[in-house]
């Protein structure tokens, strides 16, 4: 079965500093990757992805994140962070080999940027 | 181009009624999913469909209903609703490709009493 880890509940970062939020996986075949972003009161909006080739993957707003198949991670990155980048943030998993048609998704990682 | 709509917005229910979720899309999206949402447990899958016609369970299906009569319509029941049932529900869909991004709608607050 598929599954998704983000070890941390919370993530604190000063605006500025480079930030990370961690993912773990785990399928049975080729995975597929995604991170999505949840603000207040809204549904989730698509990030980026990991499919296929370059382990290092970017997306909307400055993000991007790193594919890491012996270590089975997908962690989000970005260089300098912003306030405004405070948010809820999910990753999640496809299972290429078993059809892909469910996405599992972790609990999430609140993102809180100080000022 | 609505995108993924969800209605209603909130809801509240006493234990033991019963409601219907409406997920409409206009993306002529293959799959669609109805997740729940809850503090600390991340976003759980209820149930999904793959076509028109089609339903199958997910991760926490107990209590819940669904159908998809039509393929731009999925419907989430609750046919005795009870106060484990609060929760925000939201809807996604997704096109048939496998690495196809999933689209999610604005979700619907549930509260049973």
């Amino acid at each position: 079965a598929q599954s998704v880890a983000q070890p941390e509940d919370q993530v604190n970062v000063a605006e500025g500093n480079p930030l990370t939020v961690k993912c773990t996986y785990s399928v049975s075949g080729n995975p597929y990757l995604f991170w999505y972003v949840q603000y207040p009161n809204r549904g989730l909006q698509f990030l980026l992805k990991y499919i296929t080739g370059d382990n290092l993957v970017k997306g909307s707003y400055g993000f991007e994140a790193e594919f890491n198949k012996s270590q089975t991670s997908f962690h989000l990155k970005k260089p300098s962070a912003l306030v405004s980048d405070s948010a809820l943030y999910f990753c999640a998993v496809r299972d290429g080999d078993t059809g892909g048609f469910k996405t599992i998704f972790g609990a999430g990682t609140r993102l809180f940027v100080k000022a | 181009n609505a995108g993924v709509t969800q209605t209603p917005k909130f809801r509240v229910l006493k234990t033991g009624q019963s409601m219907t979720l409406l997920c409409a899309q206009d993306m002529n999206h293959e799959y669609m999913y109805w997740y729940r949402q809850d503090p600390g447990m991340g976003l759980r899958l209820i149930h999904y469909s793959v076509g028109e016609g089609t339903t199958a369970k997910g991760e926490v299906p107990d209590g819940y209903n669904v159908s998809r009569l039509k393929k731009q319509n999925f419907l989430l029941g609750l046919e005795s609703a009870a106060p484990s049932q609060t929760s925000v529900y939201f809807c996604a869909s997704r096109g048939l490709e496998i690495a196809d991004t999933q689209y999610f709608g604005p979700g619907t607050r549930l509260t049973v009493l």
